[in-house]
């Protein structure tokens, strides 16, 4: 159980282009779902908290206007990467919770987006 | 401030050795911590997790950590490692049901 995936898992795309990314939770409902962005050899960095329903929220640093994020039901949350740059270049996770296990997350496959 | 530290980047050990991955924690609440593993171009794997009771917590794949409040620690061991265990490990603080991370530690298992 608690199975998360993300689709598409790599994705190129010319500079100046969006990019839609997809967070589906599979066998449960997720009730908050987490956009990280991590770069080669390290951490993860939380982007932003989506809450079914609601607007996201963002970390400091991050453009709201630049990643769009949509919780638009229980099993799915998208992250859009507008007007790429090659800065945005990264492996992007997501992760779900849901209603019951309130402390873990579940973490999906990642996307490796690689714009050009 | 909360805050997860690893200290080692990157741990080199021979197959069939033991051994341990040092994390660190920084928090002034109640702690419930997490240890992660990447696979290369993975997502992450939850490892176990320490959220209350006993100090020793039991994972998947042989792993094992335990929480040390007086030492702010929650080092993970393994006493017999494998090949299939070179990969990236991260510790982590939930602080507010958001994740803080380590940097990660990369155990390399050598035959």
């Amino acid at each position: 159980g608690a199975v998360v995936s993300q689709h598409p898992s790599r994705v190129i795309c010319k500079s100046g282009t969006s990019v839609k990314i997809e967070c589906r939770s599979l066998d449960f409902q997720a009730t908050t779902m987490f956009w990280y962005r991590q770069f080669p050899k390290q951490s993860l960095m939380l982007m932003a908290t989506s809450n079914e329903g609601s607007k996201a929220t963002y970390e400091q640093g991050v453009e709201k206007d630049k990643f769009l994020i949509n919780h638009a039901s229980l099993t799915l949350s998208t992250l859009t990467v507008t007007s790429a740059h090659p800065e945005d270049s990264s492996f992007y996770i997501c992760s779900a919770k849901g209603q019951v296990a309130l402390r873990e997350q579940y973490f999906g496959p990642g996307t490796r987006l690689t714009v050009t | 401030a909360q805050s997860v530290t690893q200290l080692d980047s990157q741990v080199p050990v021979f197959e069939e050795a033991p051994v341990e991955l040092r994390c660190n924690y920084s928090s002034s609440v109640s702690v419930y911590l997490f240890w992660y593993v990447q696979y290369p171009n993975q997502g992450l794997q939850l490892l176990l997790k320490y959220l209350s009771g006993s100090t020793l917590v039991k994972g998947i794949n042989g792993f094992e950590a335990e929480f040390n409040k007086s030492q702010t620690s929650f080092h993970l061991r393994k006493p017999s490692v494998h090949i299939s265990d070179t990969a990236e490990y991260f510790c982590a603080l939930d602080s507010s049901y958001k994740l803080i991370f380590g940097s990660g530690t990369r155990l390399l298992v050598r035959p």
